[in-house]
């Protein structure tokens, strides 16, 4: 098992939608949590970061932890074809070094 | 611009070939790192770097091997004992332990000829 898992997708979604995005994860050490949009054959873009538990709000875009239930998600209000990308989490321990654990990126489609 | 710049953006390598991927940062941040991505798999890391002079190993750093001699390179050198290259390779930069995020560059895609 992973130690961190996102469902590939593609997921398609109208333009003007809201989308949710996720993360599931096994390592109750996890405490830092990024969001990074990655274009076809270009490198990840940082979106967001959060440490712990919570909300961050940025712009069109909502990052939400629970760590009880070891869960992450970004909201994507008001869906442009722009946002057609692939989303990845990841995440690291306190005291873990340098060493961000990465889900394998969802593929998401914004049609007009 | 402040940036991560990597080149080149394509690379072919011959069997039996070592090859050099340039990585190179001016945002003045301490660590570097290289990841590894392939379809599917999500980003894998190679080695990291915190300080000059110093490097670890990642997950996956067999058949790799970098260098750190100064603050704003980090080039990674894929030799000929990994067998299977052809990846797309990102290099990455933080502030400190990477806690507020890793920024990436766009990326060197190797192919094996």
């Amino acid at each position: 098992q992973k130690e961190v898992e996102q469902d590939p997708g593609p997921l398609s979604v109208p333009e003007g939608a809201i989308v949710s995005l996720n993360c599931t994860y096994s390592n109750s050490a996890f405490q830092y949590f990024m969001w990074y949009r990655q274009y076809s054959r270009k490198g990840p873009e940082l979106l967001m970061y959060t440490y712990s538990s919570g909300n961050k709000e940025d712009g069109r875009f909502t990052a939400q932890v629970d760590k009880s239930s070891k869960y992450i998600s970004l909201f994507i209000r008001d869906s442009q074809p722009s946002d057609s990308a692939t989303y990845l989490c990841a995440m690291s321990a306190k005291g873990g070094g340098n060493k961000l654990t990465f889900g394998t990126g969802t593929q998401l489609k914004v049609e007009l | 611009d402040g940036g991560i710049t990597q080149s080149p953006k394509y690379l072919f390598r011959k069997e039996g070939q070592n090859v050099t991927l340039s990585c190179e940062q001016n945002l003045n941040h301490d660590a570097m790192y290289w990841y590894r991505q392939d379809p599917g798999q999500g980003l894998r890391l190679i080695y990291y770097s915190q300080i000059v002079n110093d490097f670890q190993k990642g997950d996956i750093a067999e058949g790799y091997s970098v260098s750190r001699e100064k603050k704003e390179s980090f080039p990674l050198t894929v030799t000929s004992a990994q067998k299977n290259p052809t990846a797309f390779y990102l290099c990455a930069s933080s502030i400190g332990s990477g806690t507020t995020g890793q920024y990436f560059g766009a990326g060197t895609r190797l192919s094996v000829l």
